[in-house]
């Protein structure tokens, strides 16, 4: 069974500043890896995802994440985040052999603060 | 191209009552999840539709029910309605339901009371 932790639930820093959302998962087969942001009373959107390949990848809104397979680790970083960018972020994985499901973490809400 | 529309927004039964949610996913898309959002729990997925065939669900016990229409549009049912079903239902959309991009609408909104 595969398994998604995030284990900051809330994330505060100052405008400007860097920050990184952590995201480790668990699973014992190959998976896709994805971030999602949800601004309130929005759904979901995505902001990057890797397949295969380079494992650094780059998303919307200035975001990358690197994979680490040896780590079992998808952290997201920001070089310098807006207020803009406040909102609630999640990571998922989903199997690539094709389970149709997507395991999602229990998110971490980034505050950006003035 | 419009979105992943959800009916009702937002909605308020009581204990007991039975409730059904629907889902209209972007046009051309023919795999349509559901899952449950709660606080501290993150989401929950509650089922897969493809083609009108249930493909892969949830944890979720035998209350909760889905299906999908020949126009890819997909309703949810919860029958007797428990206070702990209080959640944003959300639903999403994509081409394939593999490794692609998740599409989700706005929610719906159940509160049990």
């Amino acid at each position: 069974a595969q398994s998604v932790t995030q284990l900051d639930s809330q994330v505060p820093v100052f405008e400007e500043a860097p920050v990184e959302l952590r995201c480790n998962y668990s699973s014992s087969v190959s998976v896709y890896l994805f971030w999602y942001v949800q601004y309130p009373n929005q759904g979901l959107q995505l902001l990057l995802k890797y397949l295969s390949g380079s494992t650094l990848v780059k998303g919307i809104n200035g975001f990358e994440a690197e994979f680490n397979k040896s780590q079992t680790s998808f952290h997201l970083r920001k070089p310098s985040v807006h207020i803009s960018d406040t909102a609630e972020y999640f990571c998922a994985v989903s199997e690539s052999s094709g389970t149709y499901k997507y395991i999602f973490g229990t998110g971490t809400r980034l505050k950006v603060l003035a | 191209k419009a979105g992943v529309t959800q009916t009702p927004r937002y909605l308020i039964k009581t204990r007991g009552q039975q409730v059904t949610l629907s889902c209209s996913p972007i046009s051309g898309h023919r795999s349509v999840s559901w899952y449950q959002q709660t606080p501290g729990q993150g989401l929950q997925f509650l089922f897969e539709y493809f083609s009108e065939t249930q493909r892969n669900k949830g944890n979720f016990p035998g209350r909760f029910s889905g299906r999908q229409f020949s126009n890819s549009r997909s309703e949810m049912n919860v029958s007797t309605l428990e206070l702990g079903d209080s959640a944003l239902y959300l639903c999403a959309s994509s081409s394939t339901g593999i490794a692609g991009e998740l599409f989700f609408g706005e929610g719906s909104r159940l509160t049990v009371l």
